[in-house]
This record gives structure tokens, sequence and C-alpha cells, in this order.
């Protein structure tokens, strides 16, 4: 089953605005990390944030990590049509051997409209 | 550096036929992924390796597929016999060790397999 669920499904919205993105997930983890997707492409990873860490910027997008709910966000400010794209979280699981194991959400579906 | 490569693109074959997937990683990148996307059940862990060696095949839906990475610049998925609901998108993705505590992973351009 999937570890981590994004809200909302989709979003739409106009140039200029911003767009908010929530994921929750069940289990503990050791880092949280969100993916965009461009139609028939790749995921390009966007932004992590480690389990110690409660807010992280980069450039236009801001990402909130709060453990004691289990959640996170992902704000994208001053969005443009370019930033149309699926948004995926990904919850960072640590096993023996330091390894990472991902396990990402369903998405969402972000259209900005110019 | 180029990215993840990963060929073919695009796969149409017919049921019961066999697929190979191909994938090179990011030089220097310690892990490799396997991952299928479909619509119904999103983006699922196939198989990683580490170092070449295969560390977790859990995902793996059953004996008709097989992984290998026999050298850290290439790695196959094959499917044999392939049916139907097979039919997806695979990613090849890659990261560097977790010595370095850098998690991220880079994915490749995906091959979108139909199976006929």
């Amino acid at each position: 089953s999937q570890q981590g669920e994004e809200d909302p499904q989709a979003l739409s919205i106009q140039e200029g605005e911003n767009a908010t993105m929530n994921c929750s997930y069940k289990t503990s983890i050791n880092n949280l990390q969100w993916y965009r997707q461009n139609s028939g492409r790749g995921l390009v990873h966007l932004i992590l944030i480690r389990s110690n860490e409660r807010e992280k910027h980069s450039g236009r997008l801001r990402v909130t990590l709060d453990t004691s709910k289990k959640s996170s966000s992902l704000l994208i400010t001053a969005s443009r049509a370019a930033d149309t794209a699926s948004y995926f979280c990904a919850t960072g699981l640590m096993f023996s051997g330091g390894y990472n194991k991902l396990i990402f959400g369903a998405g969402t579906r972000l259209a900005v409209h110019p | 550096d180029a990215g993840v490569i990963q060929s073919p693109r695009h796969e149409v074959t017919e049921m019961g036929q066999e697929v190979t997937l191909r994938c090179k990683p990011i030089s220097g990148h310690d892990y490799l992924f396997w991952y299928r996307q479909t619509m119904m059940r999103g983006l699922e862990l196939l198989i990683y390796f580490n170092n070449n060696v295969p560390i977790d095949d859990s995902g793996m839906p059953e004996d008709r597929f097989s992984a290998k990475m026999p050298n850290a610049s290439f790695s196959t998925l094959k499917i044999q016999p392939s049916e139907p609901r097979d039919s997806a998108v695979y990613f090849c993705a890659s990261s560097l060790g977790t010595s370095l505590r850098r998690y991220e992973q880079y994915f490749g351009p995906g091959t979108r397999l139909t199976v006929t």
C-alpha cells in the first residue's frame, strides 16, 4: 500500500497564484522528498527535507514537515504555466545497511493556466 | 553528465514475447532502482541494486521478471514471457551512496511498454 497520499488529487490555478499540495504518511520516516513529473517524462527531484527539519526553501518552493501529524506540504509561489506537471511526495524509510527506500504517493496534478 | 539513460523509449510487443529494458545509471552512483508506473498502482519499486548487487527484489511481481546489473554502468530488466498486464512505463533511477546522506534519486526518461 502507498505510504504517502497527496491532497488534492488535482489542482487548477491561474498564473501568478500560489499552489499548495499536501502529503500525509503513515509510518516514521528518515526524510521526505518531492518530485515533479511532466507528462511523458521521468521524475525530477525538487527538494528533500529531513525528519529533524521543519521547513526548507528552494527558489519558489517551500516545503514544511510536521512529523507529529505525519504530514508535509509543498508550496509553489508565483506559479507559472511551466509549473504544470504532476507532483509526488516520497517518504524515505531507512533500512539496515543504510538503504533509503522511497515510497511514492499517487501525486497531485497541477495545471497552471496563463 | 548525460543523466540516467534508458532504452528503448517505446516498446510494443506481443503477448508471450521476451522484453528487455536497459539502463545506464549516472556515473559514480552506487544505487540503481527499477520502478513501474501505471495509472492503477502508481509508482512501484520493483528492485534495487547496491554496488551491482541486488539487495531487495520483493517488488518484482513474479518469476517472469528478472533484473541484472553486470557492471556499474549497465542494468537490464527482462520480462519473459510478457503479458498485457505488464503494459506500463518502466523507470530506472540511480542515487549516490547513503554514506554521503544523498538520498535523492535521479530518474531516466522511462520505457513505455505496450504488450498486445
